[in-house]
């Protein structure tokens, strides 16, 4: 089945630091793969999706993933964070049926001053 | 554009009360879902609707039901509401029929049952 991990629950980083999320997913075909973000009691919004091609995808708010067929891997990164990052990050790959995305459990993001 | 409107925000309700939750979107998506987001468990998908008159059961869909009678408007109905289904609730939209990924969300609705 597919599935989607998120390793890390919490992540504190401090502002001006870089940032790295990972994500790792189970899929045996090339995935559709997805980061979105929540911020506090808001809903969620699309970072940046890959679906094929260049490996290195940019989004907005100057975030970035690496997508890796040998790692399963789909990390966001983030050179320089700034207090407004602060946030909960979603992975999520597309599942094959049934119209949804499959969800990792998320990673709250704390930007230390 | 509103983009995906869910009204309403925060609802309190007693175990065995009905309710519904409303969705409206102004893009013209053929595609509407219901999520529910519960702490450390990422988003489940509860019904979803790939068009007017067409609605298709996600992972979770006991306790609620779903119509969509038009392009814009997708209710979520909890006939007997159960503390299980406390939980904040998010609807989401995309263009097309055939289903990327690239979802819109409302600002959810936040449900306690007591």
């Amino acid at each position: 089945a597919q599935s989607v991990t998120q390793p890390d629950i919490h992540i504190t980083v401090s502002e001006g630091a870089s940032l790295e999320l990972r994500c790792n997913y189970s899929y045996g075909a090339t995935p559709y793969l997805f980061w979105y973000v929540q911020s506090p009691g808001q809903g969620l919004q699309l970072l940046l999706k890959y679906f094929s091609g260049d490996t290195l995808v940019q989004g907005i708010k100057g975030f970035e993933a690496e997508f890796k067929r040998s790692q399963s891997s789909f990390n966001l990164r983030k050179p320089s964070v700034h207090w407004s990052d602060a946030a909960e990050y979603f992975c999520a790959v597309r599942a094959d049926s049934n119209y949804q995305l499959i969800w990792g459990a998320g990673t709250k993001l704390i930007i230390k001053p | 554009n509103a983009g995906v409107t869910q009204t309403p925000k925060f609802q309190v309700l007693k175990t065995g009360q009905s309710m519904t939750l409303q969705c409206a979107q102004d893009m013209n998506h053929e595609y509407m879902s219901w999520y529910r987001q519960d702490p450390g468990m990422g988003l489940r998908l509860i019904h979803y609707s790939v068009g007017a008159g067409i609605t298709d059961q996600g992972e979770v869909p006991n306790g609620y039901n779903v119509s969509r009678s038009t392009t814009e408007d997708f209710p979520l109905r909890l006939l007997s509401a159960a503390p299980s289904q406390t939980s904040v609730y998010f609807c989401a939209s995309t263009e097309g029929t055939v289903f990327s990924g690239e979802l819109f969300f409302g600002e959810g609705s936040r449900l306690t049952v007591l």
